[in-house]
């Protein structure tokens, strides 16, 4: 299946400041890149989409980029707040038939 | 009301205990699917089914077997549970296969002792 890397696994920023987190996959073929946000206990939820023919989509604070050439995209959190402390989940779509996600990457944000 | 429902919500059984969790969705949607999250939070796909027919069945145990009564419900069902088998489970659903928008249930978390 689609090999779906991301980092960092852990990240711990100051109120206010960025927070990027990126994810590499592996089949050339894959057209959709969501992410997804689960605070402690809660389920997984969209935050933000992007599709291969687009190569940036912001949305408020958050935005994603698309690197098709590098086989690459990023989460970018802009003026983090507490309440953006979650686990992270990036994800890719290709052929088949579900998402394969990445391993996560914990955000922890401090006042 | 709540979009895709799952029950229980937590779940403590023996080990060799035959157990299911059970998935509806309200929204309509022709696909849904089971995820996996271990204890290091890895999402893995192990089921989807679309329109009541079995698409993914990923290298799971036989001792797992997906039902879907109708488009609306899917069902886990697993014997002879193992420690190993201690996760939360997530039922999912999107409008049609090859539509990744998941809408995930608030999960199911299994504890085998």
């Amino acid at each position: 299946g689609e090999n779906v890397e991301q980092h960092p696994s852990t990240l711990s920023v100051q109120e206010g400041d960025s927070a990027v987190i990126k994810c590499t996959y592996s089949d050339s073929a894959s057209n959709y890149f969501p992410w997804y946000k689960q605070e402690l206990g809660k389920r997984p939820q969209l935050i933000i989409d992007i599709r291969s023919n687009v190569g940036e989509k912001k949305d408020q604070r958050i935005a994603v980029t698309l690197n098709k050439t590098a086989k690459h995209f990023s989460l970018h959190i802009t003026e983090t707040q507490p309440e953006d402390s979650a686990v992270y989940f990036c994800a890719v779509a290709n052929s088949g038939y579900a998402l394969n996600f990445g391993k996560g990457t914990s955000l922890l944000v401090t006042p | 009301d709540t979009a895709v429902s799952q029950t229980p919500k937590y779940l403590v059984t023996q080990m060799g205990n035959d157990k299911s969790i059970k998935c509806e969705q309200n929204l309509g949607h022709d696909t849904m699917y089971w995820y996996k999250q271990d204890s290091k939070k890895f999402l893995k796909i192990m089921f989807s089914y679309n329109n009541k027919e079995l698409i993914i069945n990923e290298t799971v145990p036989n001792r797992f077997s997906p039902k879907s009564p109708d488009k609306a419900h899917l069902n886990l069902h697993i014997n002879s549970l193992e420690l190993g088998d201690s996760a939360v489970y997530f039922c999912a659903s999107s409008r049609q296969v090859l539509d990744y928008g998941y809408t995930f249930g608030s999960g199911t978390r299994l504890t085998v002792v």
